[in-house]
């Protein structure tokens, strides 16, 4: 079974630019969560897909990101404009169904905002 | 907000020594995860506890679920190089999504 995919693995900006980042979940999982982890500290929700509709995106600092799940299965989170603070590495996770359930996450991509 | 501390932030060790962890709230948990995260991977669940007072062993490692449900421990017997890497506890409360602590970050000498 093929796990969850992300790319691109690795990204060099500059501040103001955008960046747009892309996970494709497990086949069949209707759950999908995108999770922000700077270092040294552990993965921060920023937001959840039951499909392809919003359960929770409380965290996600929405003057400058968005994300979308448009068909149910992969997703895309976009950052516009990217500042400095925002060098993290973006997980995406996917679930069977709903929270609670074991997520299985992709590799993640490495942002680096210079 | 739920939040976790875990203790130590770092830790290095010889093989073959033993650990334990820590991962401590003030909230109370329907359930807690123990996750083992590689440099360059994303999180790999090892553990779900769910009853107050409940202890899971997974080959050398034993983790343990506070009678209050806010707290947990995680011990590794006879620690190898391959168990190197950020250990991270989650609790999630009843209906909630999990909630991340910042990691134990651990390293194995041969």
């Amino acid at each position: 079974e093929a796990g969850v995919a992300q790319s691109p693995r690795y990204k060099i900006i500059e501040k103001r630019q955008s960046v747009a980042f892309w996970c494709n979940p497990i086949s069949g999982h209707a759950t999908l969560y995108w999770y922000q982890q700077i270092l040294g500290q552990g993965p921060k929700l920023l937001i959840q897909f039951q499909n392809n509709g919003v359960v929770d995106d409380s965290q996600l600092p929405k003057d400058r990101f968005s994300a979308e799940r448009l068909k149910g299965v992969d997703s895309t989170l976009k950052i516009q404009p990217a500042k400095l603070e925002d060098s993290a590495v973006y997980l995406c996770a996917s679930s069977l169904y709903r929270e609670q359930e074991t997520q299985y996450f992709g590799p993640g991509t490495r942002l680096l905002v210079l | 907000t739920q939040l976790l501390e875990q203790s130590p932030q770092f830790l290095s060790i010889q093989e073959g020594e033993n650990l334990t962890v820590y991962c401590n709230s003030s909230s109370v948990f329907s359930s807690l995860q123990w996750y083992r995260q590689e440099p360059g991977e994303g999180p790999v669940l090892l553990v779900t506890v769910v009853t107050g007072g409940e202890v899971k062993k997974l080959k050398r490692l034993t983790f343990q679920f506070g009678d209050a449900r806010k707290d947990s421990s995680l011990h590794i017997t006879a620690a190898q190089p391959g168990d190197t890497g950020l250990y991270l506890c989650a609790g999630a409360g009843y209906g909630q999504n999990f909630v991340f602590g910042p990691g134990t970050r651990l390293s194995v000498l041969p």
